[in-house]
């Protein structure tokens, strides 16, 4: 039973360019967010999306988007790239119904922005 | 608003001997509190969970944790430390109010030395 799948593993962008990261959840979750965690600091929560829409934002400029697909996979999106965007990109799926319990969270996408 | 805080970005700790990760909260209600343990290049993997009950909570690989309501606290605990045990342990704690996201403590870098 595959876990949370994220792709690529490492990604190096220029500053002001734009990056997609992807998503596969665990095999019978429906809910998919993502977290941001920069050197040194814990994770922090971007958004939240079940049913294709999203449900919840954390504190993050409107260059961050996603987006949930039919199969639940998802990918987030980040635009005009900054420096300090280079973190590792955390994916966490579970159930929405489930209250919370079960999330697994991936290995991580580590964006590097030059 | 939800919070917890780790007060301690470094713990050394010879192996053979017990360990203790501190993690304090803030939350409104009854808190639903997570340790999560990472490795390099690693996402992050749950340890164990206090949801209700019991204050003495059994985790992987022989962790525990205990839950201090009075003290608004929730320390992780291992009786007798593994050089494996060396990693960055994250406290979090799950808002239920906000799809049930997660907010995590800065982390605690444990080395257990030979």
């Amino acid at each position: 039973d595959a876990g949370v799948t994220q792709s690529p593993t490492h990604l190096i962008k220029t500053r002001g360019q734009q990056v997609t990261l992807r998503c596969s959840p665990k095999s019978g979750h429906d809910t998919v967010s993502w977290y941001q965690q920069a050197l040194g600091q814990g994770p922090q929560f971007i958004f939240q999306y079940y049913e294709e829409e999203e449900r919840q934002r954390g504190n993050f400029p409107d260059r961050f988007s996603g987006h949930q697909f039919p199969n639940y996979s998802s990918e987030l999106n980040v635009n005009a790239l900054l420096l300090g965007d280079s973190a590792l990109y955390l994916c966490a799926s579970g159930n929405w119904g489930g209250g919370g319990y079960g999330y697994t969270f991936g290995s991580g996408t580590r964006l590097t922005v030059v | 608003a939800q919070s917890v805080a780790q007060p301690e970005d470094q713990v050394n700790v010879a192996e053979g001997n017990p360990l203790t990760v501190k993690c304090t909260y803030s939350v409104s209600g009854n808190p639903y509190l997570f340790w999560y343990v990472q490795y390099p290049n690693r996402g992050l993997q749950f340890l164990l969970k206090y949801i209700t009950g019991d204050n003495l909570v059994k985790g992987s690989y022989g962790f525990e944790a205990e839950f201090n309501k009075s003290q608004t606290s929730f320390h992780l605990k291992k009786p007798s430390a593994l050089v494996s045990d060396s990693a960055l342990y994250f406290c979090a704690v799950r808002d239920r109010e906000a799809g049930n996201q997660f907010y995590f403590g800065t982390g605690t870098s444990l080395t257990v030395i030979p």
